[in-house]
């Protein structure tokens, strides 16, 4: 079975600071990507970031970055320098590679972003 | 622009009525999907097709049914048997590789009155 892990419902962070989404995830598959979407009050999914289960390096995207830990099952979303404009939902998603691009998602976090 | 349509973006049923919500792709993607998004919940799958005149329940098919007779268009019935389908719906489309993630459309929100 597959399982994605939010455990930070909400989270504040001042402007121009960092701040660390928690996500882990279960899967038996050896093979599979995950993937982080930002969701505004609007409703829309945006894709942020990317890491295959392969890859050896974190994946970095302007501001966001994901510490990928394999061994821990861990991948925490790291945004730099927040903006007012970070303030929304935030969902970590895990898509194994036997399952055609079928996507399992977290329940997300709530981040806002305080001036 | 390429991208997905969700049509409309506030939809009303009275209960016991069937409803369908509408989705079209213009990004030439063989797969797409239908998410329910409940508070606290995060997005749970319901219908996805890999290609046309085909798919497949996902984890919450019961009360709802799709149709895939064009590659471009991927209708969500929500029929009188779902007990419970005031909610947001979101439809998605990808191309084959885990490396490519979804695009979404700007979703529905239906409300039972």
């Amino acid at each position: 079975a597959q399982k994605i892990t939010q455990t930070q419902p909400g989270m504040f962070v001042q402007e121009k600071e960092a701040v660390t989404l928690d996500c882990t995830y279960d899967t038996s598959d050896p093979s599979y990507g995950l993937f982080w979407y930002k969701q505004p009050s609007s409703g829309e999914m945006i894709f942020l970031i990317y890491q295959g289960s392969y890859d050896q390096q974190n994946a970095t995207e302007g501001r966001y970055s994901l510490n990928f830990q394999k061994a821990r099952k861990s991948a925490n979303l790291v945004i730099s320098a927040s903006q007012l404009g970070d303030s929304a939902m935030y969902f970590c998603a895990m898509s194994p590679i036997n399952t055609g691009n079928q996507f399992y998602f977290g329940t997300g976090t709530s981040l806002t972003v305080i001036p | 622009d390429g991208g997905i349509t969700q049509s409309p973006k506030y939809l009303f049923r009275k209960e016991g009525q069937n409803v369908t919500l509408s989705c079209e792709q213009n990004l030439n993607h063989d797969a797409m999907y239908w998410y329910r998004q409940d508070p606290g919940q995060g997005l749970r799958l319901i219908y996805y097709s890999q290609i046309v005149n085909d798919f497949q329940k996902g984890d919450i098919a019961e009360g709802y049914s799709v149709s895939r007779e064009k590659k471009e268009s991927f209708p969500l019935t929500v029929t009188s048997a779902q007990k419970n389908p005031t909610a947001f719906y979101l439809c998605a489309s990808s191309i084959p590789g885990i490396r490519h993630g979804y695009t979404f459309g700007s979703g529905t929100r239906l409300t039972v009155v």
